[in-house]
């Protein structure tokens, strides 16, 4: 089956830095996703990886191992706005998106 | 615009009311979608329309029944929905995915749906 695994919830600082990692097992990989949503909110498109290594946008970096299944978001100097749940998504063979649970991600003062 | 405009924010409905929602995008994308998302939930999705024409159907209960009646307006007709229905549910759309391009998704902001 198709699977992919993010924490259920981590808490940080503002100011500091945090990594969220996102871990898949699907039928083939087309790219992968990351979108923040706020509580209540629909989700908004953070990042995009299909090939291997790291995006920077900003204070936000995502990175993609294909060989390993595996992806982390990156953010940095944290503000409280910050405080949402981050998804993982990634896109098959078949072009369709596979979402994680989400990652509630909660910034402390 | 890079807007996807869903109406109503919200909608309470009794399981013999018969209701619409409806969503609106004028970024010329030619697929929509429409997603159901519980509480702490990942999205699920429910339908894709490619260029007008249902592609996908997630194997939804009948009483959801989706229409795209042009490129910009997609709407879903609820009947006879149950309590386990409450849900929000997500209009997006982006271009027709082919390849390994972006086409990321933009989102409305949902309908909150409470079936009584």
């Amino acid at each position: 089956g198709q699977n992919i695994d993010q924490p259920t919830e981590m808490t940080a600082t503002e100011g500091a830095i945090v990594q969220i990692n996102c871990t898949y097992q699907t039928s083939g990989f087309n790219g992968l996703f990351w979108y923040q949503q706020h509580a209540g909110e629909a989700p908004t498109f953070l990042s995009y990886n299909v090939l291997d290594g790291l995006e920077e946008k900003g204070r936000f970096s995502s990175f993609l191992s294909r060989s390993k299944g595996y992806s982390y978001l990156l953010l940095k100097e944290l503000q409280m706005k910050d405080s949402a749940s981050y998804l993982c998504a990634v896109r098959d063979s078949n072009y369709q998106l596979i979402w994680g649970a989400g990652t509630k991600l909660i910034i402390k003062p | 615009d890079t807007e996807v405009t869903q109406t109503p924010k919200h909608l309470v409905m009794g399981m013999t009311n018969k209701k619409s929602l409806k969503c609106e995008q004028h970024m010329g994308h030619r697929a929509m979608y429409w997603y159901k998302q519980k509480a702490k939930k990942p999205p699920e999705l429910m339908f894709v329309y490619s260029y007008e024409k249902l592609s996908i159907n997630e194997s939804v209960p009948s009483r959801f029944s989706p229409e795209c009646p042009n490129s910009s307006l997609l709407n879903l007709h609820l009947h006879a929905l149950q309590p386990e229905d409450s849900a929000l549910y997500l209009c997006a759309s982006s271009q027709p995915t082919t390849g390994t391009a972006t086409q990321k998704l933009f989102f409305g902001s949902g309908t909150q749906l409470s079936v009584l």
